[in-house]
Parts: structure tokens; sequence; C-alpha cells
């Protein structure tokens, strides 16, 4: 069971908006900034936000992070089928002390 | 430019330990925090550990007390992690990753190629 919760599968059309959402508590998002990443299974994990909305360089601004609160939302327009993947949400934990991921989010787009 | 280089796959019986590694380049060694993460199969991406870049203390997920030890050996530009006491929940593919300068959040702007493990008597 993660320390940041995220819905297990989100899906949308191509060319459609969607969200992905990752709850957390004041220890961790309320504590910490989010990171998000992309990663298709046996392959790396890329970096797609940091520091809650930053883009490193190389990732479009169809992509988007946001947090308010305890909870933060990473946001991907213009659905492409090439950004089906798994998401997670990532950050800090200080009852913990340690580094810790959502549980991941399926993205399928139809 | 930066890579980190994973040693290779590893198959280990029950009980035993592994020590994977993690060879750095095209980047000052001591800069940045390297991390561990790992994925089981069928599962998400679980944080292990990481290795402070200033002085090479450590620090890992409660999970794994006792049985995981983290190094790094500035000679030769390599990290190191060894899991001991080996059980079938281990069999994953082990990531070492570099933290971003960002402050907080764990980023990790480089990965190495991931190591499978498999735990099998």
């Amino acid at each position: 069971q993660s320390v940041l919760t995220q819905p297990p599968s989100v899906s949308a059309a191509p060319g459609q908006r969607v969200t992905i959402t990752c709850s957390g508590s004041s220890s961790n998002i309320g504590s910490h900034h989010v990171t998000w990443y992309h990663h298709l299974p046996g392959t790396a994990p890329k970096l797609l936000i940091y520091e809650d909305n930053k883009r490193p360089s190389g990732i479009p601004d169809r992509f988007s992070g946001s947090k308010s609160g305890t909870s933060a939302t990473l946001g991907i327009t213009g659905l492409q089928t090439g950004d089906e993947a798994d998401y997670y949400c990532a950050t800090w934990d200080d009852t913990v002390g340690a580094g810790v991921f959502g549980g991941g989010t399926k993205l399928t787009v139809l | 430019q930066v890579q980190l280089v994973q040693s290779g796959a590893e198959v280990k019986k029950p009980g035993a330990s592994v020590k994977v590694s993690c060879k750095a380049s095209g980047y000052s060694f001591t800069s940045n925090h390297v991390h561990w993460v790992r994925q089981a199969p069928g599962q998400g991406l679980e944080w292990i550990g990481i290795i402070y870049g200033s002085d090479g203390s450590t620090r890992h997920a409660q999970k794994f007390q006792g049985r995981v030890s983290m190094a790094r050996d500035t000679s030769t530009s390599t990290f190191y992690m060894e899991l001991s006491s080996l059980r079938s929940e281990d069999t994953a593919i082990y990531y070492c990753a570099r933290e971003t300068g960002a402050s907080g959040g764990i980023p990790f702007d480089y990965w190495g190629q991931g190591t499978l493990v498999t735990v099998s008597s």
C-alpha cells in the first residue's frame, strides 16, 4: 500500500486531455516538491515533472504539473497513442524518512 | 554525457546476497545524490535508499532495515547496493538513479539501465 495514492488507471481518446491525481499528506506532498515520472515497464523511468510544475528540457508543454495542499496533479493535453505508459508521482516523506512513490497510474489512449 | 551503467543480471537462491554496481560517468561523481529504486514484476516503483553525494552517507527505507547496504567507491566512480537474505519477493529490476540539483521531491534525471535480480530455488 503506497503512501501516495494514485488512480490505478485512466483513459481518454487521442487529442483529449487527461489528469492524474496523487494524494498524500502533510508529511510528504504537503512539505516537499512532487516529481512525476513516465515509465514503460522494462525500461528506465523518465523524468517528466519536477518541483511540482517544472519540465526538464525535451519534455513538451503538453505535460503540466500542479500542486495544492497535500495533492498533486499531472495533466496531459493533446493525447497521443505514444503517451500510453505508467505514470508515477514521487516525493520525500518526513514521517518515514524515505522517498516514496505513488502506486502508479496506467494511461490508456483509446 | 552523463551515464549510469549497471552490472548484469543475477540469479540467486533464497537466503543469498546480491551486490549490484552502478558506474557513473560524465559528471562530477560527488556532486549529486544517487538513489536505488526497484520494480518487482507487476508492481510499482519502490524506493530503496540514497547515497548522499557530499559525504557518501546513506539512508534506506525501513522495509530493508538490516538487509541493505549501500556504498560508493570514489576511485572508480561506482555505486553499490547489496541486499542480503534474499527472498522470492526481492525478484525485481533494480535501478540506480541520479538526483538532479533541484530542491526535493526525489527528481531523478539519469537512470541506469536496470539490473534484473531473480531469486529462485
